[in-house]
């Protein structure tokens, strides 16, 4: 199975930072994998597709990228509506899998 | 509008067996694949398996082949998973999920509680 490990698994920041989370994958994945953002008691939402790609609706803030094997999630400048838990998913392969996640925290 | 409406909570004595529903509108089912995906209590998520509903084909992740039973019934546009001999470990929430080729699991059910207790 390929492993996605996620860091940090947590983090605090304050609004206007610039915030990077990040996912290293086992195997080659391309670029197939998406970020989730998922604020509690709710269903995760897609942020990124195809480790780049902003799904609908998403602010410009929000940017994915790739550097060989590692993926990126990063928010230009935190808004208080940002405060979530973020999770990575390959799908390049089955079984597909996730990222431990990430809580991001206001400081 | 696509919506895909789960079962609501299921509280399961430990060796029994429950069986979620997850109802899609606004989007035909045998054009996707559904995938479920559950979360224990303040855990991250876990990818337990898919169908394809057009023919019934699964694919399961190695630590749900003997706990999950996915299924899918095309004429009302609903999928289902059974879970069985369920264990205090199985207390989860589980979503379905689906999308289309460029966007999977672009759409999300609201989840079902699952709670184990004898």
């Amino acid at each position: 199975d390929i492993q996605m490990t996620q860091s940090p698994s947590s983090m605090s920041a304050s609004l206007g930072d610039r915030v990077t989370i990040t996912c290293q994958a086992s195997q080659d994945i391309g670029n197939n994998l998406i970020w989730f953002q998922q604020k509690p008691g709710k269903s995760p939402r897609p942020m990124i597709y195809y480790a780049t790609n902003l799904a609908n609706g998403v602010p410009s803030r929000f940017s994915g990228s790739r550097s060989g094997s590692d993926y990126s999630l990063t928010i230009s400048s935190l808004e208080s509506e940002d405060m979530a838990d973020y999770h990575c998913l390959q799908y390049k392969q089955y079984p597909y899998t996730f990222g431990a996640g990430t809580k991001l925290e206001l400081k | 509008e696509v919506q895909l409406q789960q079962s609501g909570a299921e509280l399961g004595k430990p060796g029994t067996s429950v069986k979620l529903s997850c109802k899609v509108s606004g989007y035909n089912i045998r054009n996707t694949y559904m995938h479920w995906v559950n979360q224990r209590p303040g855990k991250g998520l876990e990818w337990i398996g898919r169908i394809d509903p057009a023919n019934g084909n699964t694919i399961y992740a190695e630590k749900f082949k003997s706990k999950a039973t996915l299924t899918a019934d095309t004429s009302s546009n609903t999928a289902y998973m059974q879970l069985s001999q369920l264990k205090s470990d199985d207390t989860a929430i589980y979503f379905c999920a689906m999308g289309p080729i460029y966007s999977p699991f672009a759409y999300w059910g609201q989840g079902t509680l699952v709670t184990v207790s004898s």
